[in-house]
């Protein structure tokens, strides 16, 4: 079956701090992964990330894919209290027509 | 203007009744998605639809039934709500599948309570 673990579940830093999340996945046939971030309602679209393309920056933010390790990370530098989030991994396998998520990872930066 | 947009985006209900949650978008795409997202914040898929044909039913019982009456509308019923089905349920829309640099869009979400 196919899935996407996340790690950590939680995780608390101060204003500045540089965090890694992480997300491993089993899929069969994978052709993508994505990263969102979940503040109070809709997951809002950071990266995606596939063969051609392995490493995304945006501002502070930024994604590697790991294809031999089946894994990505997500780096946040100088985090802010806005980053207070949860941050959502998906990956597209067999089926385009649906996405696998992890359980995310729910990130508290405080002053 | 809301790309993906839900209503109602509260709904309180007794377990048993029947309820319907709406679904439209308006970013031309050809495939639609209900997502249910859980207490632990999971999200699951439940049903995709490409261009008002079923693509996807992940196992979800048969109570819910969803239906596209053209490619920017899906819409979820559901019968006979169980407490179980409280949850906060996402509508989300793609160009085709998730191949697209933007993704998917998700809708604001719906949070269904059953009492």
């Amino acid at each position: 079956e196919d899935k996407v673990v996340q790690s950590p579940l939680s995780l608390v830093v101060h204003e500045g701090d540089t965090v890694t999340l992480n997300c491993s996945y089993e899929v069969t046939n994978f052709r993508s992964l994505l990263w969102y971030k979940q503040e109070k309602k809709a997951p809002t679209f950071l990266f995606m990330l596939t063969s051609s393309g392995i490493e995304k920056k945006s501002g502070r933010l930024s994604s590697i894919l790991d294809k031999k390790e089946l894994s990505s990370i997500l780096n946040i530098t100088a985090t802010q209290t806005g980053d207070s989030a949860i941050y959502l991994c998906a990956v597209e396998g067999q089926s385009s027509y649906k996405l696998i998520f992890g359980s995310g990872t729910r990130l508290l930066v405080r002053p | 203007d809301t790309a993906v947009s839900q209503t109602p985006k509260y709904l309180v209900t007794q377990m048993g009744n029947d309820k319907s949650i709406k679904c439209e978008q308006n970013l031309g795409h050809d495939t639609m998605y209900w997502y249910k997202q859980d207490s632990k914040k999971f999200l699951k898929i439940m049903f995709s639809y490409n261009n008002k044909e079923l693509i996807i039913n992940e196992t979800v019982p048969n109570r819910f039934s969803p239906k596209s009456p053209d490619k920017a509308h899906l819409n979820l019923h559901i019968n006979s709500l169980e407490l179980g089905d409280s949850a906060v349920y996402f509508c989300a829309s793609s160009p085709f599948g998730a191949g697209d640099k933007d993704g998917y869009t998700f809708g604001s979400g719906t949070r269904l309570t059953v009492v």
